[in-house]
């Protein structure tokens, strides 16, 4: 089974309004590590923000934050006042139990903003 | 402060050709890791390293494929003898290694292309 599903292979959006990427995980263990990267066009991977299973608070980080749902087992970015530069892929990863260090990816989504 | 640093940043080869590619992790980091990025498969695991020691190798495709970390500050990833099917963009990346918030941090990658 797939560890992260990602299920939108294409978003796009409009100039300062807000999306969200959807992301689903699969994991039996409690202790688990949720991660946002994009991937500009120019390729490198840059990491976005962080959710850890146990934080009680969604995770903000500038116009990031995170959706997460424990019980649904989701963790959805959400981008606030998108801008031009947003348009890149969206991967979504987990890192699963404690002492692990490897990270999981999902297939990603790219997103489109429009001006 | 640097980041990962990747070398070649793009390589040509014909099969059969030995291929290396090399990466500096950030310094101080003790988990370093080689992804594969493909369209057909997206981000894989190769293979990652805590404290020089190779953890886990299980996404290494097959015996062509060989990584090594001599010492904290240097791997390499070395595929003998190479084929088309190889061709793919590997990301080196390198964490604290310690659990929570240990994003990893990505080279900018080195693209491969085997005629």
């Amino acid at each position: 089974a797939q560890k992260i599903t990602q299920t939108q292979p294409g978003m796009f959006v409009q100039e300062k309004e807000a999306v969200t990427l959807d992301c689903t995980y699969d994991t039996s263990d409690p202790s688990y590590g949720l991660f946002w990267y994009k991937q500009p066009s120019s390729g490198e991977m840059i990491f976005l923000i962080y959710q850890g299973s146990y934080d009680q608070q969604n995770a903000t980080e500038g116009r990031y934050s995170l959706n997460f749902q424990k019980a649904r087992k989701s963790a959805n970015l959400v981008i606030s006042a998108s801008q031009l530069g947003d348009s890149a892929m969206y991967f979504c990863a987990m890192r699963e139990g404690p002492g692990a260090n490897n990270l999981f990816f999902g297939t990603g989504t790219r997103l489109t903003v429009i001006p | 402060d640097a980041g990962v640093i990747q070398s070649p940043r793009h390589e040509v080869t014909e099969m059969g050709q030995e291929v290396t590619l090399r990466c500096k992790p950030i310094s101080g980091h003790n988990s370093l890791f080689w992804y594969r990025q493909t369209m057909m498969r997206g981000l894989e695991l190769l293979i990652y390293f805590n404290n020089n020691v190779p953890i886990d190798d299980s996404g290494m495709p097959e015996d062509r494929f060989s990584a090594k970390m001599p010492n904290a500050s240097f791997s390499t990833l070395k595929i003998q003898p190479s084929e088309p099917r190889d061709s793919a963009v590997y990301f080196c990346a390198s964490s604290l290694g310690t659990w929570g918030t240990g994003e990893l941090f990505f080279g900018e990658g080195s693209r491969l292309t085997v005629l």
